[in-house]
């Protein structure tokens, strides 16, 4: 079946740093990759999102792109904040009959210090 | 715009009692609703979905029910709690494509 896996944190950087978070997935045909966000004691955020090949989702500053040829959708933002400090789940929706469902990564947790 | 709100915010229950959260949707129609469950230090597991009315499908066989009562509002119920059913109880909706799902603040239930 379908599975996502993200690199595990937590992650803790610097304001101004640069961050990857990396996440690569398994699913047959095309699905769609997405970025939530889930800041302390809240509900998931949609981040970003991309639905074929070699599309790149934007939002506040991060982008991913849809890389098929390596299975992947890395998170990355040039210049961090403290706000950014969440934790950060990388998602697939399955092709065709299976395009409701989301898997998610297990997430990865940031804290970016002042 | 869409919101979606969920009820309560937190719970704290016994073990054995009933459970019922809340969903409701605003600003579209027709859409599919989704019940998910974050337990602490794991991801995010789908519990239920329905595409309409009365339409539930179940991913996890478990100690919990979902109900679509209305278009735009959907139920999780439980007949007598777990411990094991602790944890963040998130609502989602997308569109009848179901390209993108958008999620309700969540409740926290905890089991005592």
């Amino acid at each position: 079946g379908d599975s996502v896996t993200q690199m595990e944190g937590p992650v803790t950087l610097s304001e101004e740093a640069f961050l990857t978070i990396n996440c690569t997935y398994t699913a047959t045909g095309y699905p769609s990759l997405f970025w939530y966000v889930q800041y302390p004691g809240e509900g998931l955020q949609l981040l970003l999102k991309a639905t074929k090949a070699d599309d790149k989702g934007s939002n506040k500053g991060f982008e991913a792109t849809y890389r098929k040829e390596t299975t992947s959708f890395h998170l990355e933002k040039g210049s961090v904040q403290v706000s950014d400090s969440a934790v950060y789940f990388c998602a697939l929706t399955g092709s065709g009959g299976s395009n409701y469902k989301l898997t998610f990564g297990k997430g990865t947790l940031l804290t970016v210090n002042p | 715009s869409q919101t979606i709100h969920q009820w309560p915010a937190t719970l704290v229950q016994p073990v054995g009692s009933p459970l019922s959260l809340e969903c409701t949707v605003e600003g579209t129609s027709n859409p599919n609703l989704y019940w998910y469950r974050q337990a602490a230090g794991r991801g995010l597991q789908l519990l239920f979905y329905s595409v309409g009315i009365g339409q539930i499908s179940s991913e996890v066989p478990q100690n919990l029910s979902a109900s679509r009562p209305q278009d735009r509002q959907f139920i999780l119920s439980s007949k007598k709690l777990l411990l094991s059913d602790s944890g963040f109880y998130l609502c989602a909706w997308s569109n009848r494509l179901a390209d993108t799902q958008y999620f309700g603040p969540g409740t926290r239930l905890t089991v005592l």
